[in-house]
């Protein structure tokens, strides 16, 4: 595609309630990140792919998120039991060859959990 | 891990002014980039600096890297009000694939 697109954009859901949310990277990019952004704050790495290697799975901040990435292309972040405390923009990047290129980010998925 | 830590943390300036932005790290790198966030969504990649590199130029950007201080600096000359945006910096260990992002500064250009 012509750039990384995320969806939904925007997501409500109660709490309680399991969300997932959809990342389709740039094609041929084999290094897909996602973050976590509050309100006002910095980007909080989460999850990181390369490859075939296993991924990288240090910042999630608990058993309540996972991630898989499919055929090395398509990712999808889900979110077990949501809490207030996650509503977040969550952001997806790929890059072609970690680190020593850019990412390019999608417009992220604004998540809010009432 | 290691993360990035800009300053200030807001800037505001008149329009056509410099502005400078600082970014300081914890550990070796391999790169640092910068990055441009407009209304708390997708960031847009403006530059990145090598760690056997001491300055670059993008058009109205320079941005420098001191490994020994562990800091750089991002400089906007003659600012624009479009240039009104969050500002972040991201390293990558180099002994690690992720790139680590610090807290941004949130610049205010004034028409």
């Amino acid at each position: 595609g012509a750039g990384v697109s995320q969806s939904p954009s925007n997501k409500v859901t109660e709490k309680g309630k399991d969300v997932e949310l959809r990342c389709d990277p740039i094609s041929g990019h084999t290094a897909l990140y996602w973050y976590r952004q509050s309100l006002g704050q910095g980007l909080e790495f989460l999850i990181y792919f390369q490859g075939n290697s296993a991924p990288d799975k240090s910042g999630l901040p608990s058993d309540r998120f996972s991630a898989e990435r499919t055929g090395g292309s398509v990712s999808t972040l889900t979110i077990q039991r949501t809490q207030q405390e996650d509503s977040a923009v969550y952001l997806c990047a790929s890059s072609r060859l970690a680190p020593n290129t850019e990412a390019f980010f999608g417009q992220g998925t604004r998540l809010t959990v009432v | 891990s290691q993360q990035g830590e800009e300053d200030p943390q807001a800037l505001s300036i008149q329009e056509g002014e410099n502005a400078t932005m600082n970014c300081s790290y914890k550990t070796s790198i391999n790169n640092l980039q910068w990055y441009r966030q407009n209304s708390g969504r997708g960031l847009v990649h403006l530059i990145l600096i090598r760690s056997n590199e001491r300055e670059k130029h993008s058009g109205r950007l320079r941005v420098t890297l001191d490994t020994s201080k562990k800091s750089s600096s991002l400089l906007i000359t003659a600012s624009r009000a479009a240039d009104t945006a969050s500002y972040f910096c991201a390293t990558d260990e180099d002994t690690g694939n992720q790139f680590y992002f610090g807290t941004g500064t949130s610049l205010t250009v004034i028409p």
